[in-house]
């Protein structure tokens, strides 16, 4: 089961930041928050992710809550090809993900 | 070059049969995995597997079997296939990092369809 909860659905205007919020509340304290996505037909793939402290990267950013309970994926200037649905997953020690139901993300002209 | 690539990408059989999906990984990466993507889009790990040790979903059926020739490739086998096996199979890596922990490099996917 996934320990995590996220929107089914969100749109966004191309050129926009597009947010994209995840509610974790039982995370413990060595668990990572990881995000990955999965555009139509493909594999996913490996977007950002931390542990406590705000991360970036090419890609995206990924604020965490103080608690720890929550983070939000931030792409900053979401294009066309960024639609697809985006899995925010909280990692056991033994490395298998666990995927939910993910957002999926529509970004619009 | 193609960091995780499986074959075939399709693959369509009869019910009763049995069959193997192949994955290789030219990353270098300890662990490898393979995932399925029911028809409702969900995604569950199947099997995660490096030299010493090969972690099982427990929700897994035994027809299914990982074998690995070598650290590089990580075939799934099928035996006696069903109805409900048809679904797109994920191969996948990473390198272990201190805990256990690393980013996972996802194949394309191969979609198999049980008539």
């Amino acid at each position: 089961d996934a320990k995590t909860t996220q929107p089914p659905s969100m749109d966004c205007a191309e050129g926009r930041a597009a947010n994209l919020p995840c509610n974790h509340s039982t995370i413990s304290g060595n668990e990572y928050v990881y995000w990955y996505r999965q555009i139509h037909s493909q594999g996913p793939q490996y977007i950002i992710h931390g542990l406590k402290n705000n991360e970036t990267n090419e890609m995206a950013s990924l604020i965490i809550t103080e608690d720890r309970k929550s983070s939000t994926l931030i792409l900053p200037h979401a294009t066309l090809r960024d639609t697809a649905v985006y899995y925010c997953i909280v990692i056991n020690a033994g490395n298998m993900l666990t995927f939910g139901g993910g957002t999926r993300l529509m970004v619009k002209p | 070059d193609t960091a995780v690539s499986q074959t075939p990408k399709y693959l369509v059989t009869q019910m009763g049969n049995d069959k193997s999906i192949k994955c290789e990984q030219n990353l270098g990466h300890d662990t490898m995995y393979w995932y399925k993507q029911d028809s409702k889009k969900f995604l569950k790990i199947m099997f995660s597997y490096n030299n010493k040790e090969l972690i099982i979903n427990e929700t897994v059926p035994n027809r299914f079997s990982p074998k690995s020739p070598d650290k590089a490739h990580l075939n799934l086998h099928i035996n006696s296939l069903e109805l409900g096996d048809s679904a797109v199979y994920f191969c996948a890596s990473s390198q272990n990092l201190a805990g256990g922990l690393g980013e996972q490099y996802f194949g394309p996917g191969t979609r198999l369809t049980v008539t």
